[in-house]
């Protein structure tokens, strides 16, 4: 059982370019959220779905889009990366609602 | 500004003593949730707390909900090195289905 996985691990961009970070989950889970965390700080919800389907905004989802075609995947697609948007970016997900999370091991963005 | 804020933002303890941070919130609550980070890892999901519950027990953490004053503690007994992370405080609120979380404590516990 994989549970969350996240990829890529590690990723540098240059500012407008675009990218899409991947996450998946095999625990038939059908809460899904993407968050970020700055240094020394807390985590802020850019987007997250209740299933497959339906997506909704977070805090920050300015700059961020996602979709939910499966029950399994999650993608974060960065449009134009700006240096802002440096950060570690984390896909979470749970059973039902958004209670009890299960964390993926995170993806370090880098834009310059 | 954050649904959660947890106080204090640092601890540093001997191993063996125990560890106590709070969490304090603004609005009503379904319920309040501790995530255990280790340096440079996912969180954790540790203990759940339901508005309707005012104290609940796992392992070696205790934690407690004054939904009067919007608060919470968590109290690590006995701690271990290993304990050393930072914890972060979450609230699902009432009118809503998101999780937020607060800015973290940051516990080191030494040998």
């Amino acid at each position: 059982n994989a549970g969350v996985t996240q990829t890529p691990k590690f990723q540098v961009l240059k500012t407008g370019q675009s990218m899409t970070l991947q996450c998946a989950q095999d625990m038939n889970h059908e809460y899904m959220s993407w968050y970020r965390q700055d240094p020394g700080m807390g985590l802020r919800l850019i987007h997250y779905s209740v299933g497959a389907g339906i997506t909704d905004q977070g805090e920050v989802p300015n700059g961020y889009n996602v979709s939910r075609s499966t029950t399994e995947d999650f993608p974060l697609r960065l449009l134009s990366a700006a240096p802002s948007q440096t950060s570690v970016y984390f896909c979470a997900s749970s059973l039902r609602g958004p209670a009890g999370y299960t964390f993926g091991s995170g993806t370090r963005l880098t834009v310059v | 500004s954050q649904q959660g804020e947890e106080d204090p933002q640092a601890l540093s303890i001997q191993e063996g003593e125990n560890a106590t941070m709070n969490c304090s919130y603004k609005t009503s609550i379904n319920n309040l949730q501790w995530y255990r980070q280790n340096s440079g890892r996912g969180l954790v999901h540790l203990i759940l707390i339901r508005s309707n519950e005012r104290e609940k027990h796992s392992g070696r953490l205790r934690v407690t909900l004054d939904t009067s004053k919007k608060s919470s503690s968590l109290l690590i007994t006995a701690s271990r090195a290993a304990d050393t992370a930072s914890y972060f405080c979450a609230t699902d609120k009432a009118a809503g289905n998101k999780l937020t979380f607060g800015g973290g404590t940051r516990v080191l516990v030494k040998p």
